[in-house]
């Protein structure tokens, strides 16, 4: 099966810096990658998505760039604000042998955005 | 409430009891999903119900038994429950087409304790 894995588990940053995070996914036939953003005690939420046809897709300060050679797609926030402040999820999806997409998380990213 | 809606928001149950989890969605998607979220495994997929295909993780116990009676409609039947089932549990839903899936819509979830 699918294993994603994403990288910091943690990232601290001031205000108006960028963040970026990092998924890593192992099945080559995954084609949809999305991005939740999570605040606390509150539902994930879709922030960007892209598809394995495109290389970049960009929506006001969030971007979201995937290599499929490498297998890898990043998260990047600039111009941070304070309400950026949430754990975020990329997520990479594959066929199940019936039909179904099978969406596989990552672990999660706690972005702190001080003030 | 709109989209995705879940009761009960809490739960609290002993390890002999019998309860069930409801999850309705009103946004007309075809597919259905419950994940478990913990501290542990920030965003466990369980079940999925597509195109009318059932997939399961098999990591799963059998304590936990899902019913999709249609497409607006999923349950997550919990009887005999361990102290580490507390979690958030969560469902979802989306618009999975063969062509390709769109975003998942997330419910507030169903916060589990089981004492």
């Amino acid at each position: 099966g699918e294993n994603v894995e994403q990288h910091p588990s943690t990232l601290s940053v001031q205000e108006g810096d960028s963040a970026v995070i990092k998924c890593t996914y192992s099945d080559s036939a995954s084609n949809y990658f999305p991005w939740y953003k999570q605040e606390l005690g509150k539902r994930p939420q879709l922030i960007i998505d892209i598809r394995s046809n495109v290389g970049e897709k960009k929506d006001q300060r969030i971007a979201v760039t995937l290599n499929k050679t490498a297998k890898h797609f990043s998260l990047h926030i600039t111009e941070t604000q304070p309400e950026d402040s949430a754990v975020y999820f990329c997520a990479a999806s594959s066929r199940a042998s019936g039909g179904s997409y099978i969406p596989t998380f990552g672990r999660g990213t706690s972005l702190i955005v001080h003030p | 409430e709109t989209g995705v809606t879940q009761t009960p928001r809490h739960l609290v149950m002993g390890m002999t009891n019998k309860k069930s989890l409801k999850c309705e969605q009103h946004l007309g998607h075809n597919a259905m999903y419950w994940y478990k979220q913990s501290a542990k495994k920030p965003l466990e997929l369980m079940f999925v119900y597509s195109l009318e295909e059932r997939v399961e993780n098999n990591s799963v116990p059998s304590r936990f038994s899902p019913e999709c009676p249609n497409s607006s409609h999923l349950f997550l039947h919990l009887h005999t429950l361990q102290p580490e089932d507390s979690a958030l549990y969560l469902c979802a839903s989306s618009q999975d087409k063969l062509a390709g899936v769109s975003e998942q819509y997330f419910g507030p979830g169903t916060r589990l304790t089981v004492t």
